[in-house]
């Protein structure tokens, strides 16, 4: 089936470790994006790519870092400098030319 | 620069009420606008878009919206609400421009139906 995939679903964090949130989709998509959701705040834009090796960041890129090494992929690495990680991740993506960005089911991230 | 506004975080309406969702937009360009819905612990499903072209959009579950450039609005309605309806809506835009990649959401309506 085509979609988006995230992996994992769950995951939990001590303080101070680095991890990384798995995006992958087989759409044939150019543009990748991660959002962070968090209650009452809405979907903020974390960072986002329009093609292989090339990405910008978005609103609240402190304390994340992506990769786009081969278009299917966009990896999104929360990183011990993220002050307050605990969230749900969502990774997005958008065909040439499209205008609907489409999601995949999320990650919950917590940090215990 | 863009910007949305959901009036309400929470709305309850009884089944087979009319369906209200009220969302206003800022755009310094010709708008896209979108309505997703989320149902708990999943991700985001487009429930339909307004691009340009006919002003009543259509989208799936019953759902339609309409652009009101005057008004800077695109309000979701629903004629009569069914229980499989409760869910948090999110409304978006994205500049019509050329290389804007940016989707600004508003910060969700949870919507509550009432049998």
């Amino acid at each position: 089936d085509g979609g988006i995939t995230q992996s994992p679903k769950y995951l939990f964090r001590k303080e101070g470790q680095n991890v990384t949130l798995s995006c992958e989709q087989n759409l044939n998509h150019d543009a990748m994006y991660w959002y962070r959701q968090d209650p009452g705040q809405g979907l903020r834009l974390i960072y986002y790519s329009q093609i292989v090796n090339d990405f910008q960041k978005g609103d609240i890129a402190e304390g994340y870092s992506v990769s786009r090494e081969k278009k299917e992929s966009f990896p999104l690495t929360v990183t011990s400098a993220q002050k307050n990680p605990t969230a749900f991740y969502l990774c997005a993506s958008r065909g040439p030319g499209g205008n609907t960005i489409y999601f995949g089911e999320g990650s919950w991230l917590t940090v215990v | 620069a863009q910007s949305v506004t959901q009036l309400g975080s929470h709305v309850s309406v009884s089944e087979g009420a009319l369906v209200l969702l009220r969302c206003n937009y800022s755009s310094s360009v010709p708008p896209y606008l979108f309505w997703y819905v989320q149902y708990p612990n999943q991700g985001l499903q487009l429930l339909l878009k307004y691009t340009s072209a006919a002003t009543l959009v259509k989208g799936i579950n019953g759902f339609e919206a309409e652009f009101k450039k005057s008004e800077t609005s695109f309000h979701l309605t629903k004629p009569s609400a069914h229980m499989s309806d409760a869910a948090e809506y999110f409304c978006a835009v994205r500049g019509s421009n050329f290389g804007n990649e940016k989707l600004t959401f508003g910060t969700g309506t949870r919507l509550t139906i009432i049998p």
